[in-house]
């Protein structure tokens, strides 16, 4: 099992550019949700998904951030434009049932 | 965040026992997990506990008196490597993580 993958590991990007973020979850695990975290902050929920199906988005801060999960092996999360406020490690986490969330090891991203 | 209250900082010895503390408000409660998180490191799984009692795993523990919204994470014979960030997560549909509790471990 090659857990969850996230990529890019690392993200540096200007103020106003469009930033997309990917995650592959755990085959089988059909809940999905992004966090961010902030050493102010901690981690934060944005968004999760039940079977593909967003169920709760109200962590999302504001419009510029948006979220797909256009199938059982696929999510994204995209900022657009991109502030220097959100600058932070964005990870994504999947389960299934009652087992623990599995994290993949997160995208630093840095708007500059 | 959202209710779920644990210490900021803990500092303890290698080999001492250190037990960590979370609170948190009990509406919609589904189970509770612990985690640890290395810097620069994605949280791990440690411990789950869905109904009242302890549970122990090797060094560490983790009690839960639903009643109380009230759990801890024990750990014992304290090693360097146990410097950490421990989370407290609620699972209310949604996993709901506290601010953490950051574990010094001293010589």
């Amino acid at each position: 099992d090659a857990g969850v993958i996230q990529s890019p590991r690392h993200e540096v990007t200007e103020m106003g550019q469009e930033v997309t973020l990917r995650c592959k979850p755990i085959s089988g695990h059909n809940s999905l949700f992004w966090y961010r975290q902030t050493m102010m902050r901690g981690l934060e929920l944005l968004i999760y998904f039940n079977n593909n199906v967003p169920i709760d988005d109200s962590g999302m801060p504001e419009d510029r951030f948006s979220a797909k999960m256009p199938n059982a092996s696929f999510s994204t999360l995209k900022i657009q434009p991109s502030e220097p406020r959100d600058s932070a490690v964005y990870f994504c986490a999947t389960q299934t049932g009652n087992s623990p969330l599995h994290f993949g090891n997160g995208t630093r991203l840095t708007v500059t | 965040g959202q209710n779920i209250d644990q210490p900021t900082e803990m500092t303890a010895t290698e080999g001492a026992i250190v037990q960590i503390n979370c609170t948190y408000q009990t509406s919609g409660f589904n189970g509770l997990f612990w985690y640890q998180q290395h810097a620069g490191e994605a949280p791990t799984f440690l411990s789950y506990n869905v109904l009242d009692g302890l549970e122990e795993k090797g060094r560490f523990s983790s009690f839960l008196s639903r009643s109380k919204g009230y759990s801890y994470l024990l750990l014992k014979e304290l090693q360097m490597k146990d410097s950490a960030s421990y989370l407290c997560a609620v699972d209310r549909g949604k996993f709901q993580f506290g601010a953490g509790t950051q574990v010094v471990v001293t010589p």
